[in-house]
């Protein structure tokens, strides 16, 4: 079955670490997004990339890096510059298009929680 | 900025009642709109979107939501709700280019 998988689920870090949360995605699209979800404040747009080799930062990227060296493939960086990382972390894929116009589809999520 | 405010944060109904979900934008330019639902333990998924055309759409499991430009909204209805309606409803505009997300409603449907 096509979809997005996001591992780990859960995510335990010290504080001033790194650490990478994975996405992957067999769905052939061209557009990925990354997002944070806290209680009462929606989703927020971190990063996204409409192609391979090229993303675009969003509403709050300080704190984070991406990459995106292949299509499937988008992970986020969560650097030790981040103030508040503790939080659940989704990502996201649509077909290529007008960012934002093609529905989106979103994994389960990681939630990760800095000790 | 562009916003998108939902009024009601939480809503408990008794089963077979009748729902809608405010949900309004702020911008003033040609938006596309989503409604996106997440159910206990599921990821985020689309209940319906509306891009032109007929303002009120249809989406899955019997809801439906009406674009009204002059009002600036998008609320999502549903006739008579069920105990599997429970879940979070995010309401989406897309806004020069970029997807901002509501808040969310969290609703509860009691049996």
């Amino acid at each position: 079955d096509g979809g997005i998988t996001q591992s780990p689920k859960y995510l335990f870090r010290k504080e001033g670490q790194n650490v990478t949360l994975s996405c992957e995605q067999n769905l052939n699209h061209d557009a990925m997004y990354w997002y944070r979800q806290d209680p009462g404040q929606g989703l927020r747009l971190i990063y996204y990339s409409q192609i391979v080799n090229d993303f675009q930062k969003g509403d709050i990227a300080e704190g984070y890096s991406v990459s995106r060296e292949k299509k499937e493939s988008f992970p986020l960086t969560v650097t030790s510059a981040q103030k508040n990382p503790t939080a659940f972390y989704l990502c996201a894929s649509s077909d290529s298009g007008i960012v934002g116009n093609q529905p989106q589809h979103f994994g389960d999520g990681t939630r990760l929680s800095i000790l | 900025a562009q916003s998108v405010s939902q009024h009601n944060h939480h809503v408990i109904l008794s089963e077979a009642a009748s729902l809608e979900l405010g949900c309004n934008y702020s911008y003033g330019g040609t938006v596309n709109l989503f409604w996106y639902v997440q159910y206990p333990g599921q990821h985020l998924q689309l209940l319906l979107k509306y891009f032109s055309g007929d303002p009120l759409v249809k989406g899955i499991k019997g809801f439906e939501a009406e674009f009204i430009k002059s009002k600036f909204s998008f609320n999502l209805r549903k006739p008579s709700v069920q105990w599997s309606d429970t879940a979070e409803y995010f309401c989406a505009v897309n806004a020069r280019g970029k997807l901002i997300f509501g808040t969310g409603t969290l609703l509860a449907v009691q049996p």
